[in-house]
């Protein structure tokens, strides 16, 4: 069955530090991978998008990677500081049954950054 | 407006009751789709609109849920005798095309059955 995996567990890093989040797909073939960011009460905001023939995408400390081999795709934030403290959720695109795409979000992980 | 917009933002019913969601999506926005995220949980997709085709229904959970857009534009999402599992919050989102671009999220109607 179709998947897409991101650890429940929240990741706590101190200020400055590199966060790197991980979403794991299985039994997909996306066309593109998409990272928002969603913060308590509020609907998800976009981030990046990263097409399946692109291996990395930057913007300003966001960075995305993305391998179709092992069916991955890796979010950092560089410098991370306490206001990156939120939810961020990876999407795929997916073929519908009834032939149209749309897109499938994962669960998310928390990502909480100590001053 | 500038943003999607949804009403109301919070919904208390009670069970067996029905319910009816307000989403206005940003103006040109062609694409419009319906979630549902229960509380630590993913979005899980229920409809969306493209232009004038007709609605893909394919993540509509039961026969119980409805969703019509009039005019290309506002959509409301209607729950026939809610139940309990139904308590959720609901995001709209709308984008320009249907695949690929980013997707622009309301801030989501809380519904609580009791």
């Amino acid at each position: 069955s179709q998947k897409i995996e991101q650890n429940s567990e929240a990741l706590n890093i101190q200020e400055g530090k590199t966060a790197t989040l991980t979403c794991n797909y299985t039994n997909y073939s996306p066309a593109y991978l998409q990272w928002y960011r969603q913060d308590p009460g509020r609907g998800p905001v976009f981030l990046l998008l990263i097409r399946e023939n692109e291996k990395e995408k930057r913007k300003e400390r966001l960075k995305v990677t993305f391998d179709t081999t092992l069916k991955q795709s890796l979010f950092h934030i560089t410098a991370s500081q306490p206001a990156d403290s939120a939810t961020y959720l990876c999407a795929l695109d997916r073929l519908m049954d009834t032939g149209r795409r749309a897109l499938t979000f994962g669960s998310g992980t928390r990502l909480q950054v100590q001053p | 407006g500038a943003g999607v917009s949804q009403s109301p933002s919070n919904k208390v019913t009670e069970k067996g009751k029905d319910v009816e969601l307000r989403c206005d999506p940003i103006s040109g926005h062609t694409a419009l789709y319906w979630y549902r995220q229960s509380l630590g949980q993913g979005l899980e997709f229920l409809i969306y609109f493209q232009g004038n085709s007709a609605p893909d229904k394919s993540g509509l959970p039961s026969d119980r849920f409805s969703a019509e857009r009039t005019g290309g534009s506002v959509s409301t999402l209607t729950i026939q005798r809610t139940q309990q599992e139904d308590s959720a919050v609901y995001l709209c989102a709308s984008s320009l095309v249907l695949s690929g671009n980013e997707q622009f999220f309301g801030p989501g109607t809380r519904l609580t059955v009791l």
